[in-house]
């Protein structure tokens, strides 16, 4: 099992304030990383699917970069709302031998977002 | 378009019961994977299937076991159910391609919550 840590745990920020995560990840064996959303009593949203190093992806207010060669990707979000308030995953997907892929996902970074 | 759809959405079995699980993707989905959330090992991959073929297995033990249907739904099985089994199931579908999977964005469903007694 491949660990996979996301950085920090936990995150209050005034509306308005611009912030960021981490992902950390092995960097052998890659095959994608997706970021998600994960609001409380609902279902996981996908934010992004990335699979190349250099990738840059943007969604409204939301942005990811990923580097596969030094293992860790980086989430931001420019003026958080409240509404941004959720626990944020990453999941690392590689290749584990023989054609088949395995996927680990970190802990989640839960962001709260004060009015 | 519907979205993936788990039924049943709650569910109360007691220790070395057996339970089935189902998930219909969206139309047009091939890939189905299913995932388990327990507040101690957060959010882990069971397995993914394709075209009803099981593609890609997570780190479960063969009490776990799935089936894809020529239409696409899925199906979860668990026998003789322990404790540590009580967790909420997710599936999730996407459109992938023969070849390769996880490179497609994952729709995920409510979830199912299995409780073992």
């Amino acid at each position: 099992i491949l660990n996979v840590e996301q950085s920090p745990q936990s995150l209050h920020v005034q509306e308005g304030d611009s912030t960021n995560f981490t992902c950390s990840f092995p960097s052998s064996n890659f095959y994608a990383l997706h970021w998600y959303r994960w609001e409380t009593a609902k279902s996981p949203e996908a934010l992004f699917v990335m699979t190349l190093n250099g990738d840059e992806k943007k969604k409204g207010r939301i942005s990811a970069t990923l580097n596969t060669k030094e293992g860790y990707s980086y989430l931001y979000i420019k003026g958080s709302q409240p509404e941004d308030s959720a626990t944020y995953l990453c999941a690392f997907y590689f290749h584990s031998g023989a054609g088949s892929y395995q996927l680990t996902f970190g802990k989640g970074t839960k962001l709260s977002v004060i009015p | 378009k519907a979205g993936v759809t788990q039924t049943p959405r709650y569910l109360i079995k007691t220790r070395g019961q057996q339970v089935t699980l189902s998930c219909s993707p969206i139309s047009g989905h091939r890939s189905v994977s299913w995932y388990q959330q327990t507040p101690g090992q957060g959010l882990q991959f069971l397995f993914e299937y394709f075209s009803e073929t099981q593609r890609n297995k997570g780190n479960f033990p063969g009490r776990f076991s799935g089936r894809q249907f020529s239409n696409s739904r899925s199906e979860m099985n668990v026998s003789t159910l322990e404790l540590g089994d009580s967790a909420l199931y997710l599936c999730a579908s996407s459109l992938d391609s023969p070849d390769t999977g996880f490179t497609d964005t994952q729709y995920f469903g409510p979830g199912t919550r299995l409780t073992v007694l």
